[in-house]
């Protein structure tokens, strides 16, 4: 079965602290992969995509993820968290051949304290 | 249009009355698709709709809920004899390709009461 799994519901970091959300991910064949963030009261807005070629991926706001087809795993990292980073962060994934739908992750919730 | 416009933005309604949700994507985008994000939870997917293929409508959580795309460009999706349970945000996305990603619009967060 197709599916995204985020294990950590809720993070915490120090503003400045490095950041690491985790994405793992069940899926057929390999897929687009994407990371997107909804700050409060706001739509999702698309961080980064990776499709294939270099595993490291480079997004907006200083975000990066990598992907490893070993572990089926997509996770976003950034190197210094700024207090307008908190938001909730959702990983996804889809087809590479198809419009059919894109499955996302429950989500991770950050907070990022002064 | 810039981008992914939904309307109404808050929906108040009362249990058993039918509403109607409205999704106008970017003009050009030929996928669409309908999300439902309740209270702390991630998106279910309900319905997407490609060019002039046959919706993908495996997500509708019941017989309540349809969708419709008129002229490969706006979107309704209606819930009749809405319920409690049906309160939730609902979100409209467009692509214009695979390797996109999805456009989304900002949401109608319905309260059924």
């Amino acid at each position: 079965a197709q599916s995204v799994t985020q294990p950590d519901i809720h993070i915490t970091v120090s503003e400045g602290a490095s950041l690491e959300l985790r994405c793992n991910y069940s899926y057929g064949a390999t897929p687009y992969l994407f990371w997107y963030v909804q700050s409060p009261g706001q739509g999702l807005q698309l961080l980064l995509k990776y499709f294939s070629g270099d595993t490291l991926v480079q997004g907006i706001k200083g975000f990066e993820a990598e992907f490893k087809r070993s572990q089926s795993s997509f996770n976003l990292r950034k190197p210094s968290v700024h207090w307008s980073d908190a938001a909730e962060y959702f990983c996804a994934v889809g087809p590479k051949t198809s419009y059919d739908k894109v499955i996302f992750g429950p989500g991770t919730s950050l907070s990022v304290i002064p | 249009g810039a981008g992914v416009s939904q309307s109404p933005s808050n929906k108040v309604t009362e249990k058993g009355k039918d509403v109607e949700l409205r999704c106008d994507p970017i003009s050009g985008h030929t996928a669409l698709y309908w999300y439902r994000q309740s209270l702390g939870q991630g998106l279910e997917f309900l319905i997407y709709f490609q060019g002039n293929s046959a919706p993908d409508k495996s997500g509708l959580p019941s017989d309540r809920f349809s969708a419709e795309r008129t002229g490969g460009s706006v979107s309704t999706l209606t819930i009749q004899r809405t319920q409690q349970e049906d309160s939730a945000v609902y979100l409209c996305a467009s692509t214009q390709g695979l390797n996109y990603g999805y456009t989304f619009g900002s949401g109608t967060r319905l309260t059924v009461v």
